[in-house]
């Protein structure tokens, strides 16, 4: 059964560093990924997706993730963090039952941004 | 993508109370999920609703806990029926969006959420 294992239930980062939040993926068929964000008292937005094209996949706002296989892997990184990038980030694999795919999602991983 | 309005966004309940929560879509969708966020926890699937047959519940949720309505392409109704604290989480309303090919991949449209405490 699909689902995904996210590393770190909290990171902290300064303004300015590297961003990286880590998510490895159980699929038995190739997968759809997914990387969430929600900041507080709001819904999640996409950031990403990774749908079989190319494996560097770029989000809005400056993240981006790299597709894996060998490593069933699909890290979020950014290169330079902002405050306004403190939030709780979701990874998510879509799992096909019923006739459709759902999403099963990670426990998530909390980005702190210190000055 | 799709704008997905809910309500309530937020409410306090007491405890044996039920509760009914709206999703509005502004455009028509076949297949909308709902999903239940435990505090500081993830998401979890509670039920698929498509128009015009019955809810589709995962493991651990139950449609007398959990009846689903849904009337038309753009609109949905969650009940949290017989409250308990155990209930206080935020629903979230989805709907699908992405296609690779002629194939759906799962990706999701969210509400704003309804934040529920029940006391």
């Amino acid at each position: 059964a699909q689902s995904v294992t996210q590393l770190g239930s909290h990171v902290s980062v300064s303004e300015g560093a590297l961003v990286l939040l880590r998510c490895n993926y159980s699929s038995s068929v190739p997968p759809y990924l997914f990387w969430y964000v929600q900041y507080p008292n709001q819904g999640l937005q996409l950031l990403l997706k990774y749908t079989s094209a190319a494996t560097l996949v770029k989000g809005i706002n400056g993240f981006e993730a790299e597709f894996k296989k060998s490593e069933t892997s699909f890290h979020l990184t950014k290169p330079s963090a902002h405050m306004s990038d403190a939030a709780e980030y979701f990874c998510a694999v879509s799992r096909f039952s019923g006739g459709y795919n759902k999403l099963i999602f990670g426990a998530g991983t909390r980005l702190a941004v210190h000055p | 993508s799709a704008v997905i309005s809910q309500k309530p966004s937020r409410d306090i309940c007491q405890r044996g109370t039920s509760l009914t929560i709206q999703c509005q879509v502004d455009s028509q969708v076949t297949m909308m999920f709902w999903y239940r966020q435990q505090p500081g926890q993830s998401l979890t699937l509670i039920a698929t609703a498509n128009q015009g047959s019955e809810a589709t519940y995962e493991s651990g949720f139950v449609i007398d806990k959990f009846p689903i309505s849904r009337p038309n392409l753009t609109f949905s109704t969650l009940t949290v029926s017989n409250m308990s604290p155990e209930d206080s989480s935020i629903y979230l309303c989805s709907v699908g969006g992405g296609t690779s090919g002629s194939q759906n991949t799962g990706e999701l449209f969210f509400g704003e959420g309804s934040r529920l405490t029940v006391l």
